[in-house]
């Protein structure tokens, strides 16, 4: 059965850092995209980010871009979003998503994660 | 504002059918699959249907997806209690580069 169990959310401050984990299991992690989507309290779905395969490929929503670095570690069948600089909007609960294929396009995210919540607030 | 615009809410009572829109443009519905996202109250959202009509194992055949130009559609039809949820449409933006969501249309059944 496939798995991804995210961790590593909390309260920060705004302009703080926070490094959010996602733990896969039940695939061979590396022969996906993974991505990570986000979900204010109340509010719809916004992608953050993606990262292809052997993540020779990234890409960012504008409204994280230079503040957020995805990475994975296909050793350890882990995705990570590296969050820095932080602002009062972050606050949401982050999912992680497997996508259907290797590369980060034309693609679907299935299964996803039950999420973290961040919470940025003084 | 979402790039993908769908309308917030829709009802419905047992066995209708209802449809759910999504309007894009030629930099992502133009010109790549679109896929649904069922979101039950409280959990995370799932696949309904991917490359804009075609739909994972499991899910029932009561829902359908098609896409015409740059907009796309979500029916339901035989609507039940148990499909009372948050559905959103998503596709890759060439432009953008990168995924872009609608906004999400809350259905309720009556």
């Amino acid at each position: 059965e496939v798995q991804l169990v995210e961790s590593g959310g909390g309260l920060v401050q705004p302009g703080r850092s926070l490094r959010l984990s996602c733990a896969a299991s039940g695939f061979s992690f590396n022969d996906y995209a993974m991505h990570w989507v986000r979900q204010a309290p109340g509010k719809g779905l916004e992608w953050v980010s993606g990262i292809t395969w052997n993540s020779g490929s990234t890409a960012y929503a504008d409204s994280v871009k230079g503040r957020f670095t995805i990475s994975r570690d296909n050793a350890k069948n882990a995705l990570y979003l590296q969050m820095n600089s932080l602002r009062a909007e972050d606050t949401a609960l982050y999912f992680c998503a497997k996508a259907a294929r290797e590369w980060l396009e034309t693609n679907w995210f299935d299964p996803w994660g039950q999420g973290t919540l961040v919470t940025v607030s003084s | 504002q979402s790039v993908l615009t769908q309308p917030p809410s829709a009802s419905g009572t047992p066995g209708q059918r209802v449809t759910v829109s999504c309007s894009g443009s030629s930099s992502n519905i133009g010109r790549n699959a679109v896929n649904w996202y069922q979101q039950l109250p409280g959990t995370a959202p799932k696949l309904l249907i991917y490359d804009n009509n075609q739909r994972p194992s499991g899910v029932p055949d009561r829902f359908s997806g098609s896409k015409s130009g740059t907009s796309a559609s979500l029916a339901i039809s035989g609507l039940q209690s148990e499909d009372e949820a948050d559905y959103y449409c998503a596709v890759w933006d060439d432009s953008l580069n990168g995924w872009v969501f609608g906004g999400g249309t809350k259905l309720t059944v009556l």
